[in-house]
């Protein structure tokens, strides 16, 4: 059964800071690996996916790496600003639906 | 083009009451999936639906959680005889090829 984890569970940084989070699994037969972000009490907004033959995805300021040997992948955020502040969730997909981890909450400070 | 979208936005029901939440997918979306997410944790896997029928029903608690999709795009999660650990945020999410979009999710408090 895959189990995701994600470390830290929070961090706290000041603005302008570069910054990874990370994600590991336990099953490296996946198809994709999904990053996402939620604000608090609101649902998931898609950041990134990166594709099992893929190595990482990148969308402005986000870089999302993959690692299926080792069973990692990294979102790095740079130049972080407040509005950036918010849980950031992985999930992979195997042949069934998305297997979360319990996400990173981000606070930067201005 | 409009994301997937989720009614009602907060439910408050007593202790044994019926309950349905209703997921409007991204039209053309041919997988529909429905999740549960308690305080602190990641979305939890319920059911996924491929056109009208469901392919996963794994995630699916026990026989009091139901979900259906009739005409392969709306689709109900219905909950019955709901108990106060069934409060959670219930989201749904769809998609087409890979990636998967969420809705804002229904708060569900059972009292």
């Amino acid at each position: 059964k895959q189990e995701v984890t994600q470390i830290p569970a929070a961090l706290s940084v000041p603005e302008g800071e570069n910054l990874v989070l990370n994600c590991s699994f336990t099953d490296s037969a996946i198809y994709n690996l999904q990053w996402f972000r939620q604000d608090p009490g609101k649902g998931l907004t898609s950041l990134l996916l990166i594709q099992s033959s893929q190595r990482e995805q990148t969308s402005g300021r986000l870089n999302a790496s993959l690692d299926k040997s080792s069973g990692r992948s990294t979102l790095y955020i740079a130049a972080s600003q407040p509005g950036d502040s918010a849980t950031y969730l992985c999930a992979s997909s195997g042949n069934t639906p998305l297997v979360f981890g319990k996400g990173t909450r981000l606070s930067v400070i201005a | 083009g409009a994301g997937v979208s989720q009614t009602p936005s907060n439910k408050v029901t007593e202790k044994g009451k019926y309950v349905e939440l209703r997921c409007d997918p991204i039209s053309g979306h041919t997988a529909l999936y429905w999740y549960r997410q308690s305080l602190g944790q990641g979305p939890e896997f319920l059911i996924y639906f491929q056109g009208t029928g469901a392919a996963d029903d794994s995630g699916l608690p026990n026989d009091r959680f139901f979900a259906v999709r009739p005409e392969g795009s709306v689709s109900t999660l219905k909950i019955q005889r709901t108990e106060r650990g069934d409060s959670a945020m219930y989201l749904c999410a769809s998609s087409l090829d890979n990636e998967q979009f969420f809705g804002p999710g229904t708060r569900l408090t059972v009292l």
